[in-house]
């Protein structure tokens, strides 16, 4: 099943503590990217990355990190994890950017 | 990001129809994307429209006017089950963002 997964689905955690954030599609698509969905502001770009080793900022990227290792896997690292990054992340992948998007189940971080 | 504008909420009736307005603004043009999200759940694919005119799908259309920076979304028929947020989104035409309005949250009510 063609499919995009994300772990954990949901979280909780202290300040300052680093986390990571899995995501993998199957698709063998190109381009992945990365929103975090909150109220009244609706799907921001964190990251997204056309291809291996190749990343680029979105509009939000400030205290995250991402890597691309691996065509299918695409990690979102928070460093030091403050509460303003509480909300709800979504991974997405297609084959490019004039193409259909693929949303994982996302993750609901939660940052005390 | 893309400026981009779509009205907070709408309400209609089972049965009605419902038309969702996206206003953009972009240097260039990569096409322009609605998605569906039904409460905790993740965005799904609408539809794409590139060129402009109107796009049929069974119940949902979409239309563009590049020259205008407008499109809306026709949701006809609507069922329960419609009950959804809206997302309009738009890519970038000198790098590879894609940015989402807030999103139109449709209530269909019996």
């Amino acid at each position: 099943e063609a499919q995009v997964t994300q772990n954990p689905r949901y979280l909780i955690t202290v300040t300052g503590k680093k986390l990571t954030v899995t995501c993998s599609q199957n698709m063998n698509h190109e381009y992945m990217s990365w929103y975090r969905q909150d109220p009244g502001l609706g799907l921001r770009q964190i990251y997204y990355s056309m291809n291996v080793e190749v990343t680029d900022k979105g509009d939000v990227p400030e205290g995250y990190k991402v890597s691309r290792k691996e065509k299918r896997n695409f990690p979102l690292i928070l460093e030091s994890p403050s509460p303003n990054q509480t909300s709800l992340y979504f991974c997405a992948s297609s084959f490019d950017t004039g193409r259909e998007q693929y949303f994982g189940p996302g993750t609901r971080l939660t940052v005390t | 990001g893309q400026n981009i504008d779509q009205p907070t909420e709408m309400t209609a009736t089972e049965g009605a129809i419902v038309q969702i307005n996206c206003t953009y603004q972009t240097s260039g043009f990569n096409g322009l994307f609605w998605y569906q999200q039904h409460a905790g759940e993740a965005p799904t694919f609408l539809s794409y429209n590139v060129l402009d005119g109107l796009e049929e799908k069974g119940r949902f259309s979409s239309f563009l006017s590049r020259s205008k920076g407008y499109s809306y979304l026709l949701l006809k028929e609507l069922q329960m089950k419609d009950s959804a947020s809206y997302l309009c989104a738009v890519p970038s035409s000198n790098d590879y963002k894609l940015s989402f309005g807030a999103g139109t949250t449709v209530t269909v009510r019996a």
